[in-house]
């Protein structure tokens, strides 16, 4: 079964400064995608960005990028410039394709990420 | 609509009733998905919808747990004779099938704002 651990509960950062969040994963699948959610306490989950495992190359959204250590199973997300509206909740998710054809996200447990002005 | 909605917000129930939480996707979405997500936990997928069929029931948690889903689109996630246990946010997503961006080959969840069910 694919597991997904984030080992941080809460992290802090000071405005406009650089926070790296934590996440690693278990799977012997060769083909999946991997995600980081925001959900804010308003509850909606937002997708903040999307790796696939084929590419080496580490997705970047604005301010929002990932490493991405296939071998070592890592995913971790750098948030640059910290912004107040980035305050959250943010879930580290893993995707396959189920035996039924849907897409199965797996996610950990979260880190809640505070912001300090 | 131009999101996932889902009502009632918040539902606060006596141990043993039953509930009824809804879900409205967005229009012309063919995969519905439930998640529960319990106090300081992550997502826990429930049930999956194709149209109306829901071919991947493995996450609900037992029997007193059902959903439906009509004219391919509101779906109801039905909990009968509730426990404290049952406590969490009950989360909506739905997606387009079947359609991947160009390079991608993944459909986007989009999430509604959950309903946060108290048992007491």
């Amino acid at each position: 079964a694919q597991t997904v651990t984030q080992s941080q509960p809460e992290m802090s950062v000071q405005e406009a400064e650089t926070v790296t969040l934590s996440c690693t994963y278990d799977t012997s699948e060769s083909d999946y995608y991997l995600f980081w959610y925001k959900q804010p306490p308003s509850r909606q989950m937002i997708l903040v960005i999307r790796q696939e495992a084929y590419k080496q190359q580490n997705a970047t959204e604005n301010r929002f990028s990932v490493n991405f250590q296939k071998a070592a199973k890592s995913f971790s997300l750098k948030i640059s410039d910290s912004q107040l509206g980035d305050a959250a909740m943010y879930f580290c998710a893993y995707r396959i394709i189920s035996n039924f054809g849907n897409e199965k996200l797996t996610f950990g447990t979260g880190t809640r990420l505070t912001i300090i002005p | 609509g131009a999101g996932v909605s889902q009502s009632p917000s918040n539902k606060v129930t006596e141990k043993g009733k039953d509930v009824e939480l809804r879900c409205d996707p967005i229009s012309g979405h063919t995969a519905l998905y439930w998640y529960r997500q319990r106090l300081g936990q992550g997502l826990e997928f429930l049930i999956y919808f194709q149209g109306n069929s829901a071919p991947d029931k493995s996450g609900l948690p037992s029997d007193r747990f059902s959903a439906e889903r009509t004219g391919e689109s509101v779906s109801t996630l039905t909990i009968q004779r509730t426990q404290q246990e049952d406590s969490a946010v009950y989360l909506c997503a739905s997606s387009l099938e079947g359609v991947w961006g160009a390079g991608e080959r993944y459909n986007e969840q989009f999430f509604g704002p959950g309903t946060r069910l108290t048992v007491l």
